[in-house]
């Protein structure tokens, strides 16, 4: 069963605390993406990543990290420095092309 | 700065009814336009998309109508039905369909009614 598994589904994040956020891919796509999803504005990108042991920072990826150690992996990381971290966060995967994206189920995050 | 806009925010068609939702662009480098449908807590899948070589691309029920000297796209969902209720977003890339440049609509939330 190919396809992109985020988690966990939800997550909450105490003041202060790091959270990690899981992507994994079979899809055997070079290229990774996060998107943050706020209601009322659409997806906007954190961080991509072409090919392993190289990413790219987004339009939003203040408060943001991430690694690409594996190509079947791209895990998020929001740091207490992301002052609103509450948001639906979607990690996605694209062929060597990229126009088709595909889309994890996304992860819930909120603040305790 | 918001290079890709949608309207309406929210739509309610009746069950056989045609949904429209509009987009419009501003950057004239863009060369893809795909959109994407979106159902509550999942991820957004492609449904549709069109390159401005031509007008129009039907698909089933979806139709993109495309007019390149307005910079304008549209989705129509011809006989729509309560399971096309979800949420739409248009979105827009250019330098040959790269992705990390994919620019997303603010989405439409569409409700088909009984």
């Amino acid at each position: 069963d190919g396809g992109i598994t985020q988690s966990p589904k939800y997550l909450f994040r105490k003041e202060g605390q790091n959270v990690t956020l899981s992507c994994e891919q079979n899809l055997n796509h070079d290229a990774m993406y996060w998107y943050r999803q706020d209601p009322g504005q659409g997806l906007r990108l954190i961080y991509y990543s072409q090919i392993v042991n190289d990413f790219q920072k987004g339009d939003i990826a203040e408060g943001y990290s991430v690694s690409r150690e594996k190509k079947e992996s791209f895990p998020l990381t929001v740091t207490s420095a992301q002052k609103n971290p509450t948001a639906f966060y979607l990690c996605a995967s694209g062929g060597h092309y990229n126009e088709k994206l595909f889309f994890g189920s996304g992860t819930q995050l909120s603040v305790l | 700065q918001q290079q890709v806009k949608q309207s309406p925010q929210s739509l309610i068609v009746q069950k056989g009814g045609i949904s429209i939702i509009n987009c419009a662009y501003e950057n004239t480098a863009f060369d893809y336009f795909p959109w994407y449908q979106q159902f509550p807590g999942k991820g957004p899948a492609l449904l549709i998309a069109i390159r401005p070589d031509v007008s129009e691309k039907k698909e089933g029920r979806f139709t993109i109508s495309f007019n390149k000297s307005a910079k304008q796209f549209s989705l129509h969902i011809m006989d729509s039905q309560p399971g096309d209720s979800a949420t739409y977003f248009c979105a827009a890339t250019g330098n040959t369909g790269t992705a990390s440049k994919l620019t997303f609509g603010t989405g439409t939330r569409l409700q088909v009614t009984l």
